[in-house]
């Protein structure tokens, strides 16, 4: 079974850091693309970082660019999210996301993890 | 950047009933576009891929359309489990910036 499981989500200092971790099971990892997709309390979705298959490529959202850095470890099949500065808008669940190729050209999140949560707060 | 709006924000539905949802971007995505379903308290799921693609193991019921700044979603008949929040997302710019819409959110009437 394909599968994707978050943990590292916490109560944080504004300012303060944190390092999320993705563990992924079921699939070939260092084949595919990942991502970290966020959602504040309420709110809709926000794509956050892209990871390729080697780990040779990223690309962060403007909101997050130099202060959170995507990065994984394939010979452990785990993907992590190391967050610094963070801020109270960062509050959010995480989502970690497999990046699917169904078809040619169609880069799409086919599968999430069940999210883990990153308050900001003093 | 493209901004992704859908509509309406609410849209209420008796079972049985269709359901039509609606995403527009701010400039042409082609046919880069996908849709999700997110109950509560769960993490969103793939339904439609490339505009029109049911992904795998989507009911029938589930279609999409559109191509370029304007999308639809139509769920042909309302079932129990379809009530939930309904995002589109465009991956014009992959690997950078992608963006959702704000959902729809598809309630009992």
């Amino acid at each position: 079974e394909v599968q994707l499981l978050e943990s590292g989500g916490g109560l944080v200092q504004p300012g303060g850091s944190l390092r999320l971790s993705c563990a992924a099971s079921g699939f070939t990892f260092s084949s595919y693309a990942m991502s970290w997709v966020r959602q504040a309390p309420g709110k809709g979705l926000e794509w956050v970082s892209d990871i390729s298959g080697s780990g040779g490529s990223t690309y962060n959202a403007d909101s997050v660019k130099g202060r959170f850095t995507i990065s994984r470890d394939n010979s452990k099949n785990t993907l992590y999210l190391q967050m610094i500065s963070l801020r109270a808008e960062d509050t959010a669940v995480y989502y970690c996301s497999k990046v699917g190729v169904p078809a040619a050209g169609t880069p799409v999140f086919d599968i999430w993890g069940q999210g883990t949560m990153v308050t900001v707060s003093s | 950047e493209i901004v992704m709006t859908q509509s309406p924000a609410t849209l209420s539905v008796s079972p049985g009933e269709r359901a039509t949802l609606s995403c527009r971007a701010s400039q042409s995505v082609s046919s880069n576009l996908a849709w999700y379903q997110q109950k509560p308290g769960q993490a969103p799921r793939l339904l439609i891929y490339g505009a029109s693609t049911r992904a795998a193991g989507i009911p029938a019921r589930f279609s999409g359309s559109g191509s370029g700044t304007e999308f639809t979603l139509t769920i042909s008949s309302l079932q129990s489990e379809d009530f939930a929040v309904y995002y589109c997302q465009q991956y014009n710019n992959w690997p950078l910036l992608l963006t959702f819409g704000g959902g729809t959110k598809v309630e009992i009437k």
